[in-house]
């Protein structure tokens, strides 16, 4: 079946301009959650969704990023005013049961 | 918060050794530890998880070991392939967080 799809792939954006991420999870997934990786890194946590309910939102890095997911299926992280820092690929994950987490491919963000 | 720590940060093996990468945790609720191969550009793939009433798992040439008492786990790879070679994330936490190590890049030489 289809995996988790993310769009764009790639976002170039200037600074100051607002973006918004768009995650398609696998049908029927529960849980959706975001992760920012930067070069070299380890994904970090942002935030997570249980339907439509955000029950963590505690790796956001600050209030200009948002997420939501309003009928519990897609989800749109929303980040404002973009600063250089911010240039990432922002992965989203979402899972069904057991704790496993199904990677999309991630969208590329560079902030110029 | 959980924190993960993951040795070593780059690994070179010869084509049919092993290969082990190992990640200490430390939050002691944590009951969940899946391994990542991430090929560059491409997502993140599952390729092993244990969780915390186990201590040890294999599927196939790769297994993955847990300590609970030490707060670590281990991923061994036998018998390595160049197609193999990838960075290799470890995680822990539980259904609703995961904390990723920072990666192993895993170089199969032919």
């Amino acid at each position: 079946g289809a995996g988790v799809s993310q769009s764009p792939r790639y976002k170039v954006a200037k600074r100051g301009q607002d973006v918004a991420l768009r995650c398609d999870p696998i049908s029927g997934h529960v849980s959706l959650f975001w992760y920012q990786q930067a070069l070299g890194q380890g994904p970090e946590f942002l935030t997570y969704f249980q339907n439509e309910a955000q029950l963590d939102k505690s790796g956001l890095p600050s209030d200009r990023f948002f997420a939501e997911r309003p009928e519990g299926s897609v989800s749109t992280l929303k980040i404002q005013r973009t600063q250089q820092e911010d240039s990432a690929v922002y992965l989203c994950a979402s899972s069904l049961a057991k704790n496993i987490q199904y990677f999309g491919a991630g969208t590329r963000l560079s902030v110029l | 918060g959980e924190n993960v720590e993951q040795h070593p940060s780059t690994l070179s093996v010869q084509e049919g050794d092993s290969a082990v990468i190992k990640c200490t945790y430390s939050d002691s609720a944590s009951n969940y530890f899946p391994w990542y191969k991430q090929e560059l550009g491409k997502r993140p793939q599952l390729i092993i998880d244990i969780r915390s009433n186990v201590g040890e798992k294999k599927d196939q040439r790769i297994a993955v070991t847990l300590n609970k008492t030490a707060k670590h786990f281990s991923l061994h790879i036998t018998e390595t392939q160049p197609e193999d070679s990838a960075v290799y994330f470890c995680a822990g936490g539980s259904a609703r967080q995961l904390t990723f190590g920072s990666g192993t890049q895993l170089t199969v030489l032919p």
